[in-house]
């Protein structure tokens, strides 16, 4: 099956620093999503970026799929951006549904 | 509602002890999956339905686990004689069409005891 590689697995900053979140996968994907688990386990979706860039406040994303891989930016960081931070993807036409998660970047923003 | 909402929040079973775990997706929304996450991993995939379809059950780890949406909305995930290895949190999910964002509702913690 598909794999999917997510760096730093964990990465602490102090507020008001900026970061990249990285996902590589193995194959070509139809579908692409970034979450974020807050503490409290709720999975918020961030984007749906198969290709190209997109931008909400202040984070965006950009994934390159000819090269497999996705990049997630913060910036500005606040304490409310603290959790895990997921990539999730979908490979073919029929089982874009299935999503397989990467294991995830440990996000901690300190005050 | 406004999100997707599941219930029990938590719930302690006995081994051996069946259970159901409920899930109230986006009004509307066609797709609905669900996932098992484990402690400190990435969600993993069990099943996914579109309406009252349900079209992969490819990830349910055994017979011991079914899954229905006998209407197109509501979904019930049920767990026959749990064993301690099912202990987790399961998630539902639920998208207006195949490859869009998916809203995840906040979860059951399954206990096995």
């Amino acid at each position: 099956g598909i794999q999917v590689e997510q760096s730093p697995p964990d990465l602490i900053l102090q507020e008001g620093a900026n970061s990249t979140l990285r996902c590589n996968f193995s194959d070509s994907v139809n579908n692409l999503q970034w979450f974020h688990q807050n503490p409290w386990g709720q999975l918020i979706n961030l984007f749906y970026i198969p290709s190209g860039t997109k931008q909400n406040g202040r984070l965006s994303a950009t994934t390159v799929a000819t090269e497999r891989y996705s990049l997630l930016y913060i910036s500005s960081s606040q304490t409310t951006d603290s959790g895990v931070y997921f990539c999730a993807v979908g490979i073919g036409e029929t089982s874009g549904s299935r999503l397989t998660f990467g294991e995830g970047t440990q996000l901690t923003v300190n005050p | 509602g406004a999100g997707v909402s599941q219930s029990p929040r938590y719930k302690v079973a006995k081994r051996g002890q069946d259970v159901a775990l409920r899930c109230d997706p986006i009004s509307g929304h066609v797709s609905l999956f669900w996932y098992q996450q484990a402690l400190g991993q990435g969600p993993e995939f069990l099943t996914y339905f579109q309406n009252e379809a349900q079209l992969d059950k490819s990830g349910l780890p055994s017979d011991r686990f079914f899954a229905e949406r006998p209407e197109g909305s509501v979904s019930t995930l049920k767990i026959q004689r749990t064993q301690q290895e099912d202990s987790a949190v399961y998630l539902c999910a639920s998208s207006v069409a195949l490859d869009y964002g998916y809203t995840f509702g906040s979860g059951t913690r399954l206990t096995v005891v």
